[in-house]
């Protein structure tokens, strides 16, 4: 059960838009629509930021957006605020192999 | 609103059996929900052990399938965790979440976590 493939970092200046890429295989990525999103702060449990690949749960801003294309996902935050700093991490469903995660992303605003 | 609550040993030794239990408040574990365990070793990624109905029915990673069981307990709404033989490598953060549809979905609601050291 390989892990999802995220770059280790990603950064943007304040009001930039930043795309983190997630790619697994047709088993996972590529074979279902369930791949998720989460932010996570130091030291906090991650949230969810993005679900069944580009539905925003309720209270997160409409500047986070997901989609698919193959065996990638893709995250994108558009006008980057100072709070968006943090990791994530994208997973998948994977069929008989449960969940997958990908190694996470940390996203610097400069 | 629903919210989980990680219990359980901070220390245990290698070898011993690694048990841990969610509490679930502000909703019933009879829910049409299933309920996961996710794993976060220091400095590292995130790592999904498995997930458990209140039927009993339960969904393990493959990885560690041979170690892990996961049970429901209705009259305390909660569900728990045990991993046996555990090495310094399942020294991790624990955290409970919720799935939020099938399995295989997204998890949208999440403990705060808790951690579990494997050392002598």
């Amino acid at each position: 059960q390989s892990a999802l493939t995220q770059p280790p970092s990603a950064s943007g200046s304040p009001g930039q838009s930043v795309t983190i890429s997630c790619t697994g295989t047709s088993s996972d990525v590529g074979g279902y629509n369930y791949v998720s999103w989460y932010q996570q702060h130091p030291g906090k449990a991650p949230k969810l930021m993005i679900y069944e690949v580009s539905k925003r749960p309720s209270g997160v801003p409409d500047r986070f957006s997901g989609s698919k294309s193959g065996n990638t996902a893709s995250l994108t935050v558009s006008g980057l605020q100072a709070e968006d700093e943090g990791d994530y991490y994208c997973n998948s469903y994977a069929g008989s192999s449960g969940v997958v995660f990908g190694g996470g992303t940390k996203l610097t605003v400069l | 609103q629903v919210q989980l609550q990680e219990s359980g040993p901070g220390l245990v030794k290698p070898s011993g059996t690694l048990s841990l239990t969610c509490g679930v408040s502000g909703g019933s574990i009879s829910s049409s929900n299933w309920w996961s365990w996710v794993r976060q070793p220091p400095g590292k990624g995130l790592e999904w052990i498995g997930e458990v109905y209140h039927s009993g029915s339960a969904n393990f990673n493959p990885s560690l399938k041979s170690r892990v069981t996961m049970s429901v307990d209705k009259s305390k709404n909660q569900f728990s965790l045990k991993m046996t033989s555990v090495t310094a490598a399942d020294t991790a953060v624990y955290y409970c979440a919720r799935i939020y549809g099938t399995p295989g979905d997204a998890f949208d609601i999440w403990g705060q976590g808790t951690m579990v050291t494997v050392s002598s």
